[in-house]
């Protein structure tokens, strides 16, 4: 019953090559996240959508990119992976002030690795 | 943007004692006060949270407190078993639009 879905799990690019991570939900979720998390860290918040709308955080490199084509999809694009773009990519939902418990839900995430 | 600070990275207790994380926050206008936990490998996943307008918040093993004023926010983990061996993370949110993390807590319960 995976609710918050990723593919791949397991990304192997080369430095400078584009890569898209995907991310589905079957919450119906107003608000989908994307945090990168390295090695032993805390997950970082990169941007997230509230409906449509996008929101940037200020110290997220140009180099990422994320579309939301509906309320079920939500795309990560890293235009020009260095090798500091390696981690793990977790994708979330929440239901934001629409209503329910605002927990936030995790996809199992994508590890991109950069050779 | 809010900063969550989490103390300590690291914590080891023997298996029956009990353990206490600690986060404070920067926003006073977060509302909501999620842990998560992490083990090896896998998703975080919600273990308890806690809103702005309660103070402490039980569900067996594990409690959530809550100080406004202070703007922190602690995890308390009693009998501890090995199984709670994991990374937990503090989070906090503004109206559930944006979640925050802590740098998390490797709790290691020896049995």
């Amino acid at each position: 019953d995976a609710m918050v879905i990723q593919n791949p799990r397991y990304q192997v690019t080369q430095f400078g090559k584009p890569v898209t991570l995907s991310c589905s939900q079957t919450l119906n979720h107003n608000v989908m996240y994307w945090y990168q998390q390295k090695s032993s860290q805390a997950p970082k918040l990169l941007f997230h959508y509230y409906d449509k709308d996008f929101n940037n955080e200020a110290d997220t490199p140009d180099n990422f990119q994320s579309r939301r084509p509906n309320t079920s999809f939500c795309f990560l694009d890293i235009r020009s992976p260095g090798l500091g773009d390696a981690a793990m990519y977790l994708c979330a939902t929440s239901s934001g002030t629409g209503g329910g418990t605002g927990e936030l839900f995790f996809g199992e995430g994508s590890r991109l690795t950069v050779l | 943007g809010e900063n969550v600070e989490q103390h300590p990275s690291t914590l080891s207790v023997q298996e029956g004692d009990s353990a206490v994380i600690k986060c404070t926050y920067s926003d006073s206008a977060s509302n909501y006060f999620p842990w998560y936990k992490q083990e090896l490998g896998k998703r975080p996943q919600l273990i308890i949270d806690i809103r702005s307008n309660v103070g402490e918040k039980k569900d067996q093993r594990i409690a959530v407190t809550l100080n406004k004023t202070a703007k922190h926010f602690s995890l308390h983990i009693t009998e501890t078993q090995p199984e709670d061996s994991a990374v937990y993370f503090c989070a906090a949110s503004r109206a559930f639009n944006k979640f925050y993390f802590g740098s998390g807590t490797k709790l290691n319960v020896k049995p």
